[in-house]
């Protein structure tokens, strides 16, 4: 079994300001990936970054950047320069290989406001 | 990337009727997924959607609930059965392409 813990479930920010957003997951898995999603009020399911198990270095995409501590099995999501429309629910989520290909296991979610 | 499109986008239903929800991909693909957001809450996998077999259900859900139909490899449906006002959340399909989870925009359910 898989699971996703987010313990944050809401955070708050000021805009150009930098948060992080906490995660811990559980898998017997070796071979997984993990994602950050943002679901503005729209429902619409947003990938914001993915990061593959078997590589060490920390994926980043622009203001998105992740810290991955395998043996921890953390996986935090830091904005940097946030702004208005980073405001939204972010969620943690799981996928891994074997029976469970394709299958995402997604943690609590994460409010973040961010305020001017 | 894929693109997902979800019919309706939105419905208000009755209980004891039935919903039925459709999802179309511009990709071929092999499995298709169904997830369930209910209010204030994270998404948890309903089933998983083979073209040319059955469906495969994660616990707590039933085939008798939720029929799922995948007539071809761009396609599928979900049906939310004799509902009641519990059922009320968002259905979201999901497909897997070049390594990423692509979702539709969802559908949201209200059921009184």
């Amino acid at each position: 079994a898989q699971t996703v813990t987010q313990s944050q479930p809401e955070m708050s920010v000021q805009e150009a300001e930098t948060v992080t957003l906490s995660c811990t997951y559980d898998t017997s898995e070796s071979d997984y990936y993990l994602f950050w999603y943002k679901q503005p009020p729209s429902r619409q399911m947003i990938l914001v970054i993915r990061q593959e198990a078997y590589k060490q270095q920390n994926a980043t995409e622009n203001r998105f950047s992740v810290n991955f501590q395998k043996a921890a099995k953390s996986f935090s999501l830091k904005i940097s320069d946030s702004q208005l429309g980073d405001a939204a629910m972010y969620f943690c989520a799981l996928r891994a290989g074997g029976t469970s290909y394709g299958k995402l296991t997604f943690g609590q979610g994460t409010i973040l406001t961010v305020h001017p | 990337s894929a693109v997902i499109s979800q019919k309706p986008s939105r419905d208000i239903c009755q209980r004891g009727t039935s919903l039925t929800i459709q999802c179309q991909v511009d990709s071929q693909v092999t499995m298709m997924f169904w997830y369930r957001q209910q209010p204030g809450q994270s998404l948890t996998l309903i089933a998983t959607a083979n073209q040319g077999s059955e469906a495969t259900y994660e616990s707590g859900f039933v085939i008798d609930k939720f029929p799922i139909s995948r007539p071809n490899l761009t396609f599928s449906t979900l049906t939310v059965s004799n509902m009641s006002p519990e059922d009320s959340s968002i259905y979201l399909c999901s497909v897997g392409l070049y390594n990423e989870q692509f979702f539709g925009p969802g559908t949201r359910l209200t059921v009184l």
